[in-house]
């Protein structure tokens, strides 16, 4: 596609439910990262994906966090038994060397809330 | 860690220059200095990216001081719609590929009328 999409936009959901968020990135980028924005802070970087390799995990706050990339492509960032703390918008971007200088491109996020 | 310093704040007039001061002194020789923006409820995004010579686009410029521990974004006419959280970011390396950015709280340029 021509951005990066992510879905839901926002979810609702109760506290100690399991909740998956997906990424879809730009075709051919070979990068995905996600990251997460609590109210009124900065990005938390999360986990990042390059091509085949093992991804970078360092950014995962706890063990209910884990994420995949299927084929490369589509990704899900899955949150287990979830907390009122993990409430925050998730954004994630993709990337390619081939894009040169511009680096990143962001999608809209999914604004997540545990209620 | 963020490895920059930004103001936490700036107001800007519409229509006049907004310059957006980075501090960067621990800056490596193969980092570069890349600023995206984020405006309310939207993704960051990329604006402009240099190296050690100013750079300039269709949205901005950027200086680099000579000896690469600031720089200064540069929204030569800025709008109501240019008001966001600006964010200065060093990374070793040039495109897409070369690690996560590591996002400090940015500087919250208010352009009013």
């Amino acid at each position: 596609g021509a951005g990066v999409s992510q879905s839901p936009s926002n979810k609702v959901t109760e506290k100690g439910k399991d909740v998956e968020l997906r990424c879809d990135p730009i075709s051919g980028h070979t990068a995905l990262y996600w990251y997460r924005q609590s109210l009124g802070q900065g990005l938390e970087f999360l986990i990042y994906f390059q091509g085949n390799s093992a991804p970078d995990k360092s950014g995962l706050p706890s063990d209910r966090f884990s994420a995949e990339r299927t084929g490369g492509s589509v990704s899900t960032l899955t949150i287990q038994r979830t907390q009122q703390e993990d409430s925050a918008v998730y954004l994630c971007a993709s990337s390619s060397i081939r894009t040169g200088g511009n680096g990143y491109t962001f999608g809209s996020g999914t604004r997540l809330t545990v209620v | 860690d963020a490895k920059t310093t930004q103001p936490t704040s700036m107001d800007c007039a519409e229509g006049r220059a907004a310059n957006l001061p980075c501090n960067h002194s621990t800056i490596s020789g193969n980092e570069y200095v890349y600023w995206y923006r984020q405006i309310h409820s939207q993704g960051p995004q990329y604006i402009i990216h240099g190296l050690k010579n100013n750079e300039t686009n269709e949205m901005a410029s950027l200086i680099i001081t000579e000896d690469r521990k600031s720089s200064t974004l540069i929204l030569p006419h800025a709008t109501l719609r240019d008001t966001a959280v600006y964010y200065c970011i060093v990374r070793v390396g040039y495109g897409g590929s070369q690690g996560n950015l590591i996002f400090g709280k940015g500087t919250k340029l208010s352009v009013k009328p």
